[in-house]
Formats: structure tokens, sequence, C-alpha cells
């Protein structure tokens, strides 16, 4: 079974400064994994994507994400902070087994401070 | 431009009634999906579809019901029997096999009033 878990629920950055936001996954075979951002009231649209090739994804907006299997980690990282950043963002896996199913974390609202 | 189609964007619903969310996408994705997101609880699913004529039930699946009928449209009916129907409702499209992650639409939220 697969599943993944967003350790935090909220994170809160200054414009211009670093995020991190963190994932962990569980997955009994070789996972696929993304990241989904949402802005309010809106749909959900993909960032990036692990699908087993390189382990360094980089997405759009400037958003990257590092695949370690041996710490089962898909954290999403961003050197510098825009205002157009804050969102919800949701880390989601998926593997053949399940159908290629997505099952999602709860979400991490990133908030930037000016 | 190709994409997913949600209407209507608000949605108001008396108590004990039914109501459909339409969904459209002309992506030409074999496979559909509805997810149900509350605050704070991520997205669950209540239905997909793999294939025209036919359809799965997902973990939340009781009190709504689902059509596909066309490879394009894929409507969801909140019946009177969904107990707690207010929420965010997203729909999704992807090829068949979806390793390479879903498209969304914009979403519909229902508010029972």
């Amino acid at each position: 079974a697969q599943s993944v878990t967003q350790l935090d629920s909220h994170v809160s950055v200054s414009e211009g400064t670093p995020v991190l936001l963190r994932c962990n996954y569980s997955s009994s075979y070789s996972p696929s994994l993304f990241w989904y951002v949402q802005h309010p009231n809106k749909g959900l649209q993909l960032l990036l994507k692990y699908t087993s090739a390189a382990t360094l994804v980089k997405g759009i907006n400037g958003f990257e994400a590092e695949f370690k299997k041996s710490e089962t980690s898909f954290h999403l990282t961003k050197p510098s902070a825009h205002m157009s950043d804050a969102a919800e963002y949701f880390c989601v896996v998926s593997e053949w087994s399940s159908g290629d199913k997505l099952t999602f974390g709860t979400g991490t609202r990133l908030a930037v401070r000016p | 431009d190709g994409g997913i189609t949600q209407s209507p964007k608000y949605l108001f619903r008396k108590e004990g009634q039914n109501v459909t969310l339409s969904c459209e996408q002309n992506l030409n994705h074999d496979a559909m999906y509805w997810y149900r997101q509350d605050p704070g609880q991520g997205l669950r699913l209540i239905y997909y579809s793999q294939i025209v004529n036919d359809f799965q039930k997902g973990d939340i699946a009781e009190g709504y019901s689902v059509s596909r009928e066309k490879k394009e449209s894929f409507p969801l009916t909140v019946t009177s029997a969904q107990k707690n129907p207010t929420a965010f409702y997203l729909c999704a499209s992807s090829l068949r096999q979806g390793a390479d992650g879903y498209t969304f639409g914009s979403g519909t939220r229902l508010t029972v009033v």
C-alpha cells in the first residue's frame, strides 16, 4: 500500500528566503511522485514529477525536488520565495500496483511574508 | 487549448435535493476522476472511470453517483443520501495509465442552504 506524509501543515517564510516543504512517502514498489500547487478556490496545478529518471527534478516557477530512496523523502524546495508562491502544496504518490491511482498528502499551506 | 472544464463554479443545494456537477475534458484522456476536498483533509476519491461505460467506487462513494456515457464527460450527482455535501469538488483526468499525473479542473464549491 502507498501513502504520503507531509510533515508540516503550515510553513511561513519571508519573501526572498528559501522554501522547504517536507514530504515522506511509503511505497511497496518504485513509486511515481508529484508535487501539486493549489491557489485559493482553484484546481490543482502540477509543479513537478519524479518517474524513476533523474533523482533531482526541476519544475515550474523555480521549484525543484529531490527523490531520496534511502530516506523515503521527496522534499520540495525553492531558493527564493515570491509573494505569488503563497498557496497550498500537495505531495502525491502513485504506483503501478494501485493501478497508478494517486494518493494525496493532507497539504502544506505556505505563507510568504513581505 | 485542451483542458478540463467544471461547471458551475458555485452551487447551492437545498436539503433533500439532488444536484449534478458537470465535468468535460478535451484532452482525449481515457480516465476521469472525482475528488472531494475538505479543509485539512487533502483530497478524497469519490469515483473514477478508466473507460467509457465503466466506473468504480473510490474511498467515499456513498451518497454520490456518476455516469460515463461519453469519453469527454463524467458528471457527478450528489444525492440527498449524502448527509454532509458541503465541500469543494474537483474533477481530474489522465491517460489510461496515470503514472504521469492528472490534469485538474478548477473545481465546484457546493454549499447546502
